[in-house]
């Protein structure tokens, strides 16, 4: 039974490319949660998902990102035309179909995202 | 908005000391959950707690949450090297949707 999946493990990506990080959630999960973790700080909410909706992208900035949770497929964070503030690690957590807070989550291993 | 605070930040122990960490919400939390990340790794779930002033333990691990329900904390008794990690606290948002952590507490320790 695998757990959460992401990838790429690491990502390298020069200023102004686009990144795409993919995470594929648990078996019978059908909620997906994005938080991005600077170096030595915290875990911050971006963005939750169920399938084909986004419930709430409050954490989610403003503009060059977005993220898509399709009805076939993993789930998708997009950032466009990277700055290097945007270097960090983005994790992806899922739960089992209920309120989203209910029970404890389900990390994959994490995108680390460098941008030079 | 919800907060949720840690402390402290940092904590070096030597080998077989005790360690504690601290956690407190600005609003009251239906539960608190606990997450251990090692250096370069994800965080992984710990356990869960619902009712006002409980306490569960796992091994030298003792979770306790609050009589009001806003605050938490993990003890962990005589530490050992495979201790090392942060420690992260989160609690359900204000709308319930989904999880705030705590700022974690990096706990390291000298063998």
């Amino acid at each position: 039974n695998a757990g959460v999946m992401q990838n790429p493990r690491h990502l390298v990506r020069r200023r102004g490319q686009e990144a795409r990080l993919r995470c594929s959630p648990m078996k019978g999960h059908s909620h997906v949660y994005w938080y991005r973790q600077l170096p030595e700080e915290g875990l911050k909410f971006m963005v939750y998902l169920q399938k084909e909706n986004i419930i709430d992208e409050s954490g989610m900035p403003k503009e060059r990102f977005s993220a898509e949770f399709p009805k076939e497929g993993p789930s998708i964070l997009r950032i466009q035309q990277v700055v290097r503030g945007d270097s960090a690690a983005y994790f992806c957590a899922s739960s089992p179909p209920v309120r989203g807070s209910l029970y404890g989550y389900t990390f994959g291993s994490g995108t680390r995202l460098t941008v030079v | 908005g919800q907060q949720v605070m840690q402390i402290p930040q940092y904590q070096h122990v030597q080998e077989g000391e005790d360690f504690t960490t601290y956690c407190n919400s600005s609003t009251t939390l239906s539960n608190i959950q606990w997450y251990k990340q090692r250096p370069g790794g994800h965080p992984v779930f710990l356990i869960q707690l619902v009712k006002s002033g409980e306490v569960k333990k796992q091994k030298r691990l003792t979770f306790q949450f609050g009589e009001a329900k806003k605050n938490s904390s993990l003890h962990i008794t005589a530490t050992q090297t495979t201790d090392v990690g942060t420690y992260f606290c989160a609690g359900p948002s204000n709308a319930g949707n989904m999880l705030t952590f705590g700022g974690g507490t990096r706990l390291m320790v000298k063998p």
